[in-house]
């Protein structure tokens, strides 16, 4: 069974700053790896989506990567802005028929400015 | 850009009471979804729906739940009998086709079960 962890829960940096958050997946058959962002009471915004094929995708200050047999994804945010403060899951596409997405619980990210 | 709708962003109900929730998926989609979050939890898929009719569902997706798209459009969830652990924000999610495409997720309705 597909579990997703992601650490930390929370992180709570001040504006400017870089930051790395980790996600990781216990089964490396997966299609793809999205992250999402979810501000509180609201629904899930797509950011980014890697296939299983590839190693990095960017957008903006966002570039997530992927290791698939390591069972890792990163999601980096560049010059951090206090707008950026939200939830940020992550996500798997499982292979082998499955069609649901597997979630993280989340890290919840606080830019202070 | 094209958005998935749902409606009511809140409802309040009773236990024991039915709740249809509604969704209008992006219009060239094909495969459609309902996921729910209970507050503080992961996010949890329940059923996918493509053709008419579940694909897939989860061990969530007891009798008490049921999806239809009785107009070709909009997409409900029918909880039937609401009990007070069905309070959770419910999403509706839709993506062209399954496997290697983006979901994209409606802003999601509160279910509030008193």
């Amino acid at each position: 069974k597909q579990e997703v962890t992601q650490i930390p829960a929370a992180l709570s940096v001040p504006e400017g700053e870089n930051l790395v958050l980790n996600c990781s997946f216990t089964d490396s058959a997966i299609y793809n790896l999205q992250w999402f962002r979810q501000d509180p009471g609201k629904g899930l915004t797509s950011l980014l989506l890697i296939q299983s094929s590839q190693r990095e995708q960017t957008s903006g200050r966002l570039n997530a990567s992927l290791d698939k047999s390591s069972g890792r994804s990163t999601l980096y945010i560049a010059a951090s802005q206090p707008g950026d403060s939200a939830t940020y899951l992550c996500a798997v596409d499982p292979q082998g028929g499955s069609e649901k997405l597997v979630f993280g619980k989340g890290t919840k990210l606080t830019v202070n400015p | 850009e094209p958005e998935v709708t749902q409606t009511p962003s809140h409802q309040v109900t009773q236990m024991g009471q039915e709740v249809i929730l509604r969704c209008v998926p992006i219009s060239n989609h094909l495969y459609f979804y309902w996921y729910r979050q209970i507050l503080g939890q992961k996010v949890e898929f329940l059923v996918s729906f493509y053709n008419n009719e579940i694909s897939e569902k989860s061990e969530i997706f007891d009798d008490q739940f049921s999806v239809e798209r009785p107009d070709g459009s909009n997409f409900t969830l029918k909880i039937r009998s609401t009990k007070l652990e069905d309070s959770a924000m419910y999403f509706c999610a839709s993506r062209v086709y399954a496997g290697a495409n983006v979901l994209t997720f409606g802003a999601g309705s509160r279910l509030t079960v008193l």
